[in-house]
């Protein structure tokens, strides 16, 4: 079946980069995404890597090793706002739904 | 555009007792999914609609939790009789087609039931 290993917990400062990796294992592979969820809040949507390499969405960026099955989440000048938990998510076997990881809460201090 | 609404956000109830949520997705959104997500852990998938017809449910407990959809657009989620271990979010989340293929989910507030 489908399995993701994330760290649970990173801390930061203001200002700083911060990478959050995430392994896989998975039985055919689709891509993957990357969800962020405040406290209490709806997970949303920040990225989806289909192929190999870097994709850049403002100070976030996303990558992707298939050969290697991992990939990772770096956020660039971290703000406090950017306190949350972060999930790395694949398909399932089906390859019509998302299987999340366990998430990586990510402290910002000033 | 709306998003995806959801009640109630909170239900506390007794181990035993029933509840229910319910989900409106985005509109024309054909695909619709319910995930569990548990204090501290990732969502967990419970049910996959395509409009009203089930995609997968393969992680649902059957002998306590049941969903449907009707008309394809509405859904709701039933736990009957509730444990104390399906205390939990429970996420609804809608998409255009299946969220396989990079598609994003896009997720409700979520209900948080207490099971006491």
């Amino acid at each position: 079946g489908q399995s993701l290993e994330q760290p649970s917990e990173v801390t930061a400062v203001e200002g700083a980069i911060v990478q959050i990796n995430c392994t896989y294992q998975t039985s055919g592979f689709y891509g993957l995404s990357w969800y962020q969820q405040h406290d209490g809040g709806a997970p949303t949507f920040l990225s989806y890597n289909g192929l190999d390499g870097l994709e850049e969405t403002g100070r976030f960026s996303s990558f992707l090793s298939r050969s290697d099955s991992y990939g990772y989440l770096l956020l660039q000048e971290l703000q406090m706002k950017d306190s949350a938990s972060y999930f790395c998510a694949v398909p399932n076997q089906a390859g019509t739904a998302l299987i999340f990881g366990k998430g990586t809460t990510l402290s910002v201090s000033s | 555009e709306a998003g995806v609404a959801q009640s109630p956000r909170y239900k506390i109830i007794e181990k035993r007792q029933s509840v229910a949520f319910w989900c409106n997705p985005i509109s024309g959104h054909a695909t619709l999914y319910w995930y569990q997500q548990i204090l501290g852990q990732g969502p967990k998938l419970l049910i996959q609609f395509q409009n009203n017809g089930v995609v997968d449910d393969s992680q649902l407990p059957k002998d306590r939790f049941s969903a449907e959809r009707l008309k394809g657009v509405d859904s709701t989620l039933k736990i009957q009789p509730a444990k104390l271990e399906d205390s939990a979010v429970y996420l609804c989340a809608s998409s255009l087609d299946h969220s396989g293929a990079g598609g994003e989910l896009f997720f409700g507030e979520g209900s948080r039931l207490t099971v006491l």
